[in-house]
């Protein structure tokens, strides 16, 4: 089985502050992929990053960047000096050996002017 | 190109009642999925096809609900005897193939509000 925690369901910013959100996963399968997809207000899910377990490099995109760190099972994400546009909430997502996606609780994110 | 679409964008039925929910995914990708999310909560897997059949549908909460992929492109979410704890956003997904690396496209969604 696999499973998906993101422990924070709400964070409350200030515009410009930087922000991280957690994501711990669990799963027995060695090859596997890590997504985040962002909702907004809209509704409609939109993917951001893809990550598998074999490539643990940062990245970084923007005011976007990623930490993938399979000692701790961790795929955090961090919003960098982030804006109102920013509001919505995010999902971390795993897929492995079954195909089947699992996604989090979601961190709905508050960027405040 | 046009995204993921979904109709109707809400439903109100009464307890008992039949519905249909349909997702058109973007053309050419071969997987679809099916999610329901109740306020606060992820995505929850349903089902999903590859091509015209249903690859898994573990999901699926119990024989009420059935779907449909017939000639691999267009889906229908069926759903007998509705509940009101059926009512949630229901969600399709397409992606190229199912493979573990394939990213989602999602539709909006279909608001279900059971009475």
């Amino acid at each position: 089985a696999q499973k998906v925690t993101q422990a924070q369901t709400e964070i409350s910013v200030v515009e410009k502050e930087d922000v991280t959100l957690d994501c711990v996963y669990e799963t027995r399968d060695t090859t596997y992929y890590l997504f985040w997809y962002k909702q907004p207000p809209s509704g409609e899910l939109v993917f951001l990053i893809r990550r598998n377990s074999f490539d643990e490099q940062n990245e970084i995109s923007g005011r976007y960047s990623w930490n993938f760190q399979k000692s701790t099972s961790s795929f955090n994400f961090t919003i960098t000096a982030s804006q109102v546009v920013d509001s919505a909430v995010y999902f971390c997502a795993l897929k492995g050996g079954s195909y089947i996606p699992t996604f989090g609780r979601g961190t709905s994110l508050i960027v405040h002017p | 190109g046009a995204g993921v679409s979904q109709t109707p964008s809400n439903k109100v039925t009464e307890k008992g009642k039949y519905v249909e929910l349909r997702c058109d995914p973007i053309s050419g990708h071969t997987a679809l999925y099916w999610y329901r999310q109740s306020l606060g909560q992820g995505p929850e897997f349903l089902i999903y096809f590859q091509g015209t059949g249903a690859a898994d549908d573990s999901g699926l909460p119990n024989d009420r609900f059935f779907a449909v992929r017939p000639e691999g492109s267009v889906s229908t979410l069926k759903i007998q005897r509705t509940e009101r704890g059926d009512s949630a956003v229901y969600l399709c997904a397409s992606s190229q193939t199912s493979g573990r690396a394939d990213e989602q496209f999602f539709g909006p969604g279909t608001r279900l509000t059971v009475l």
